[in-house]
């Protein structure tokens, strides 16, 4: 069974930082690219990027290129994003998603979410 | 940038109804969509990858359809587990988007 647990959410102040993890099991983890995807309090979901299998390349969304950066352990089974220069608007349930593919594709796989919430 | 387009927003519906959720790309993605249930509290689900392939697990009255940039979303016969929000999403390009929602709630 595919399990995503996702770690490392929290309370912190404006232009702080925050490492969230995703710990991945029940698959192979290197075969397939990750994402994170976020979502605001009532708001619909909003992706936030994307790393292949190898983590050869990596995509952001244009609200967070330049601030945040994903990354893998592969030999952990572990995605990694690395939230920087954090802003209210950042505040938000950030889910790791496992894709179909080694370069992408659809979600076909959740974690439960870990809240990052920013605010003095 | 794709942009992802719902329509409706909001829509409300009885036990037994069929119910469509559209979703318009703003350019051409083929078949590079999928549709995804959320509940509150909750992941989103996936629930039809590539326009219509149906994820496994997932009931038949579920069905999608489209390709290009008209996309639609059909559950025939709402069961009382169905209302819930649902999302489009495109997967052609990145940046991945997703629509803004489709909230179907209790008539």
């Amino acid at each position: 069974e595919v399990q995503l647990l996702e770690s490392g959410g929290g309370l912190v102040q404006p232009g702080g930082s925050l490492r969230l993890s995703c710990a991945a099991s029940g698959f192979t983890f290197s075969t397939y690219a990750m994402s994170w995807v976020r979502q605001a309090p009532g708001k619909g979901l909003e992706w936030v990027s994307s790393i292949t299998n190898n983590g050869g390349n990596t995509y952001y969304a244009d609200s967070v290129k330049g601030r945040f950066t994903i990354s893998r352990d592969n030999s952990k089974n572990t995605v990694y994003l690395q939230l920087n220069s954090l802003r209210a608007e950042d505040t938000a349930v950030y889910y790791c998603a496992k894709a179909v593919a080694t370069t992408g594709g659809h979600f076909e796989n959740w974690g439960r979410g870990t809240l990052v919430t920013v605010s003095s | 940038d794709i942009q992802m387009t719902q329509s409706p927003s909001t829509l409300s519906a009885s036990v037994g109804d069929i119910v469509t959720i559209t979703c318009r790309a703003s350019q051409s993605i083929s078949t590079w969509l999928a549709w995804y249930q959320q509940k509150p509290g909750k992941a989103p689900k996936v629930l039809i990858f590539k326009a219509s392939g149906l994820e496994s697990g997932v009931p038949s009255r579920f069905s999608g359809s489209g390709s290009g940039t008209e996309f639609t979303l059909t559950i025939s016969s709402l069961q009382p587990d169905d209302f819930a929000t649902y999302y489009c999403q495109q997967y052609h390009s990145y940046p991945v988007t997703f629509g803004q929602g489709t909230k179907l709630q209790i008539k």
